[in-house]
């Protein structure tokens, strides 16, 4: 079975500090994503990769960059945390043109103190 | 851009009678609409989706329908149990071709099944 696993389930953060929040699929697809869950908001998708090296910004990107440095990892990072940016973080898989499936990790809960 | 509807945000219906779950979406464009269930703690999960070309699709106890006119979709689900509290998003995507970065989710229902 497909498996995307993210590192963390629960992070508590400073206000300033720099986030990693890091996503790892074990099957070798090229398209990942990052969404943002928030009750009442729904999935808000922040950033995409459809290759190594290749980033796009989603709907909610300000305050987020992307690292695809190999196909099978995924890095969002908050370069200056705030406190609007606590959150339950979702990487994905999948959501291809044959298979528009999405497959989620578990989700990371960071809080922002 | 696509802006998708969803309502009711909270439902609760009996064990054993039928929910509905709406939404509206916005971009003619749009032909693919899947439905995601994400339990209590757990990762949202496809358990359904149509494309614009079907009006209605089944899977055993749920349902989803189509109309395309309009430009809304709804989610059916029969015989309601325990298992089917969740939140539900509905979704909406103007091209599948290109990848799922044009999918637009609803904000999310809330169903609760009362014993």
């Amino acid at each position: 079975d497909v498996k995307v696993t993210q590192s963390s389930r629960y992070l508590v953060k400073r206000t300033g500090e720099k986030v990693f929040l890091e996503c790892v699929q074990d099957m070798d697809h090229e398209n990942m994503f990052w969404y943002r869950q928030d009750p009442g908001l729904g999935l808000r998708l922040i950033y995409f990769s459809y290759d190594v090296k290749m980033k796009e910004k989603g709907d909610i990107p300000e305050g987020y960059s992307v690292s695809r440095e190999k196909k099978e990892r995924f890095s969002l990072i908050l370069e200056s945390a705030s406190t609007n940016q606590t959150s339950m973080y979702l990487c994905a898989w999948g959501g291809t043109a044959t298979n528009e499936k999405l497959f989620f990790g578990s989700g990371t809960q960071l809080s922002v103190l | 851009g696509e802006n998708v509807e969803q309502h009711p945000s909270t439902l609760s219906v009996q064990e054993g009678d039928s929910a509905v779950i709406k939404c509206t979406y916005s971009d003619s464009a749009s032909n693919y609409f899947p439905w995601y269930k994400q339990e209590l703690g757990k990762r949202p999960q496809l358990i359904i989706d149509i494309r614009s070309n079907v009006g209605e699709k089944k899977d055993q106890r749920i349902a989803v329908t189509l109309n395309k006119t309009a430009k809304h979709f709804s989610l059916h689900i029969t015989e309601t149990q325990p298992e089917d509290s969740a939140v539900y998003f509905c979704a909406a995507s103007p091209d599948s071709g290109g990848g799922a970065d044009g999918l637009t989710f609803g904000k999310g229902t809330h169903l609760i099944i009362q014993p």
